[in-house]
């Protein structure tokens, strides 16, 4: 079941903070954070794994709600660097393969 | 350390030839996943392989699309004959440990490769 990521697009002014969710309709075991530049690979953020920890990343950190079945990625103080596509991956359980949502599209301009 | 690298970056073929996609995870990676990418889409596994065993490969189109992982390092995905939504990047990824299972261990993605098919 692929996670749904709101919003689809975001622009920003250098500064400004952002807040990127996931949803599951299947329980979630975890949750991966992606970042991927045009004609780039995706690069890795962070993982959460069940547990509702919450992870930080420099200015970018990550919370995980079991119950609700979500994920939310902050971005506080946008830096151009930060423009990309963000995607989540997530899976029910250890064993099974990420599903990966269709992606938030952020854009960070002066 | 070196990340995982593929080749080629490019390619044009036209619908019904073949083409070949190779992969070298990071150095002591057990794990190895081959996605398809879609233009404005995530990536999508096609198959895993843990050593160079296949633990998943429920969405290969298996009447097509192969891929084999000898000696448990380096990997070849290939696509015979190719079709027109076949445009994508393919993707190549690895983990280090696999015993934890793809969605517990962080996975690591390649620069990929552009296919295009006309």
């Amino acid at each position: 079941q692929q996670p749904v990521q709101s919003p689809q697009a975001v622009i920003l002014r250098e500064g400004e903070d952002a807040v990127i969710n996931c949803s599951s309709s299947k329980a979630l075991y975890s949750v991966h954070w992606y970042r991927q530049k045009h004609g780039e690979a995706p690069v890795f953020l962070m993982i959460l794994l069940k547990g509702g920890e919450q992870k930080g990343h420099e200015k970018i950190s990550a919370s995980f709600n079991e119950k609700k079945q979500q994920s939310s990625l902050y971005l506080t103080a946008s830096q151009l660097s930060y423009s990309g596509t963000y995607f989540c991956g997530t899976g029910p359980s250890g064993n099974t393969p990420l599903v990966f949502g269709k992606g938030t599209r952020l854009s960070v301009i002066a | 350390e070196a990340g995982v690298a593929q080749s080629p970056r490019y390619k044009i073929i036209e619908k019904r030839q073949s083409v070949a996609f190779w992969c070298n995870p990071i150095s002591g990676h057990a794990t190895l996943y081959w996605y398809q990418q879609i233009l404005g889409q995530g990536p999508k596994l096609l198959i895993q392989f843990q050593n160079n065993g296949v633990v998943d490969d429920s969405q290969l189109p298996k009447d097509r699309f192969s891929a084999e992982r000898l000696k448990g390092v380096d990997s070849t995905l290939k696509i015979q004959p190719a079709k027109l939504e076949d445009s994508a990047v393919y993707l190549c990824a690895s983990s280090l440990y696999g015993g934890l299972g793809p969605s517990a261990d962080t996975q690591y993605f390649g620069p990929g490769t552009r296919l295009t098919v006309l």
